[in-house]
């Protein structure tokens, strides 16, 4: 069963530029996860969707945007970007149900210049 | 808020036992995880624990929960080269609009 993926792997942008990655849940999942990775910040939630309605969202500006298809894929956008934008994005998908657990795909490195 | 807190950095040597904390803030976590991440990967699920229960054993992995003390810990039996990595502790908190809330990680060196 192939795993979560998650494309580009590597993204070089320039600042007031926009982005968007993809990601693919493992068949059968619903819910999409989507996580920013820094050395400073650690690990924070952006948002998740399930079943094309976003469900949860964390605490980041409106520039950070996703949407789910009907297949369960995933995209995120991040318009006018910053430099302080460069991280590492991971996605995770799950059933989205109570009893979870979070698969995650490899992530995306964007480096904004 | 919530919060999990993890040590920074564990060195130990090859072949003895590695003990990772984690203390988290949301009793009300029904299931509480640990997560492993390579260089350059994303984070790979190592095991699990049902916050009503105390110990769970996996092969070399052994996760203790003291639920009082909201007191997690992974215990690497015979640790190897291979698992050097960063672990994550994480608890699940869905009713703050958040599903998952990671721990800084914790950064295990394995000396040969």
């Amino acid at each position: 069963k192939a795993g979560v993926t998650q494309t580009p792997r590597y993204l070089i942008k320039t600042r007031g530029q926009q982005v968007t990655l993809s990601c693919s849940p493992i068949s059968g999942h619903r819910s999409v996860s989507w996580y920013q990775q820094t050395p400073g910040q650690g690990l924070q939630f952006l948002f998740e969707y399930f079943s094309e309605t976003q469900r949860n969202k964390g605490n980041f500006p409106g520039r950070f945007s996703g949407r789910q298809f009907s297949n369960s894929r995933s995209e995120m956008n991040v318009s006018t970007l910053e430099l302080g934008d460069s991280a590492l994005y991971l996605c995770a998908s799950s059933f989205g149900d109570e009893n979870e657990k979070l698969f995650f795909g490899s992530g995306t490195q964007l480096s904004v210049l | 808020g919530e919060d999990v807190e993890q040590s920074l950095f564990l060195s130990v040597r090859e072949g003895d036992s590695s003990v990772i904390n984690c203390t988290y803030t949301d009793s009300s976590s029904t299931y509480l995880y640990w997560y492993k991440q390579e260089p350059g990967a994303g984070l790979q699920l190592l095991t699990y624990i049902f916050s009503n229960m105390d110990m769970k054993q996996d092969q070399r992995l052994t996760v203790l929960l003291n639920k009082k003390d909201k007191h997690l810990s992974l215990r690497i039996a015979d640790t190897q080269t291979g698992d050097s990595a960063i672990y994550f502790c994480a608890e699940s908190i869905r009713n703050y609009g958040q599903n998952f809330v990671f721990g800084p990680g914790t950064r295990l060196s394995v000396l040969p």
